[in-house]
């Protein structure tokens, strides 16, 4: 069974700090990875995703995630952090050798940023 | 551009009463479907999805039902609402193939039951 896991509940971090929300997962198979994000009482957003390829993925508003296949991770990460960051971050999995369709996320994380 | 819609947007409705959400995708075709539930603003639990017209795949039993009348419509229903199905209702929709597909989402139903 495929399982995703973000350890904090809540990220605080000031405006300009760099900031990392984290996330492990567990696959049987290759997983494909992605982090959305959500603003209150709204749907989810696309930020990014790891298919395959390079380790560094870059998305959206200037984030970036790091694939570590052998810490089964995937962080997400902003250089610089704004205000407007803070948000809800869910990351989750989709296990490739299963073909199960649907996304397994994780418990999400609060951000918040302080100015 | 395909866009992804919800409705309504917020709803009240006393225990015991019926339930119908509606989601509708537009610019694409055979997507596949899917309903999840947050509730207190946290993790999603996969309710049901959808891979064509008639195909409806229950994620866990409850009250709830699910139909897919028309190839881009997914209907979220329920006969008798508790007050445990209160949350926030999202629908979501990604291609038909390929698992690598990234999943797009509406902007959600709040549901309080009363």
């Amino acid at each position: 069974a495929q399982s995703v896991a973000q350890p904090e509940d809540q990220v605080n971090v000031a405006e300009g700090n760099p900031l990392t929300v984290k996330c492990t997962y567990s696959v049987s198979g290759n997983p494909y990875l992605f982090w959305y994000v959500q603003y209150p009482n709204r749907g989810l957003q696309f930020l990014l995703k790891y298919i395959t390829g390079d380790n560094l993925v870059k998305g959206s508003y200037g984030f970036e995630a790091e694939f570590n296949k052998s810490q089964t991770s995937f962080h997400l990460k902003k250089p610089s952090a704004l205000v407007s960051d803070s948000a809800l971050y869910f990351c989750a999995v989709r296990d490739e050798d299963t073909g199960r369709r649907a996304l397994t996320f994780g418990s999400g994380t609060r951000l918040q940023v302080q100015p | 551009s395909q866009t992804i819609h919800q409705w309504p947007a917020t709803l009240v409705q006393p225990v015991g009463s019926p339930l119908s959400l509606e989601c509708t995708v537009e610019g694409t075709s055979n997507p596949n479907l899917y309903w999840y539930r947050q509730a207190a603003g946290r993790g999603l639990q996969l309710l049901f999805y959808s891979v064509g017209i008639g195909q409806i795949s229950s994620e866990v039993p409850q009250n709830l039902s699910a139909s897919r009348p028309q190839d881009r419509q997914f209907i979220l229903s329920s006969k008798k609402l508790l007050l445990s199905d209160s949350g926030f209702y999202l629908c979501a929709w990604d291609k038909r193939a390929g698992t690598t597909d990234t999943q797009y989402f509406g902007p959600g139903t709040r549901l309080t039951v009363l």
